[in-house]
């Protein structure tokens, strides 16, 4: 019941573009990314709602097909700032259930 | 505006100790979450609680018992440790249970030998 996450590990060179997706078995009420440093908490980046509603960060944007169930972020021109573990949460009921995440490493 | 805390940052303890992780949260949220994160797993959700004195399990609930009798607090219990309860344990808020930011807390590294 995991959402499942691919890659699961990307390096990118500065300015590259990445994209992450995260593919769910259940029906979602939405998606959920959120980013983690290491050694750090995770740290909110965008909820992605049926019908097409967004909320979050400026600079990363994300898309939902409701009826396959998957979500992608898309890193655009990324900075070293970016460099992290991604991970999406499927949001099926008051829970969310993460999956298991995609590392990401931006090289100068 | 202190947030969301967790206490103790870091914990050593003994198989078949009993050990509670304390999570304090200021912002009044509704909703309390307790996660355990490991290598390859990711995320995993331990418990979850909708309101004071509402509670309900998440994906991996064996071993543990939370508590909700303040808005504000949601202490994780581990009732006998065990090896594999070595893991890095987040508490997260949000405002409501769906559709809402979940707000992390800075975690707690149990290791139990």
């Amino acid at each position: 019941q995991q959402p499942v996450q691919s890659p699961q590990a990307v390096i990118l060179r500065e300015g590259e573009d990445a994209v992450i997706n995260c593919s769910s078995s259940k029906a979602l009420y939405s998606v959920h990314w959120y980013r983690q440093k290491h050694g750090e908490a995770p740290v909110f980046l965008m909820i992605l709602l049926k019908g097409g509603e967004q909320k979050g960060h400026e600079k990363i944007s994300a898309s939902f097909n409701e009826k396959k169930q998957q979500s992608s972020l898309y890193l655009t021109a990324s900075q070293l700032s970016y460099s992290g573990t991604y991970f999406c949460g499927a949001d099926s009921s008051y829970k969310l259930i993460f999956g298991s995440g995609t590392r990401l490493l931006v090289r100068p | 505006d202190a947030g969301i805390t967790q206490s103790p940052r870091y914990k050593i303890t003994e198989t078949g100790r009993q050990v509670t992780l304390m999570c304090h949260q200021t912002w009044s949220h509704s909703y309390m979450f307790w996660y355990r994160q490991d290598l390859g797993h990711g995320l995993r959700l331990i418990y979850y609680s909708a309101a004071a004195d509402i509670t309900d399990k998440g994906e991996v609930p064996d071993g543990y018992v939370v508590s909700r009798s303040k808005t504000e607090n949601f202490p994780l219990t581990l009732e006998s440790a065990t090896r594999s309860q070595t893991s890095v344990y987040f508490c997260a808020s949000s405002i409501s249970g769906k559709q809402e930011t979940q707000y992390f807390g800075p975690g707690t590294r149990l290791l139990v030998l």
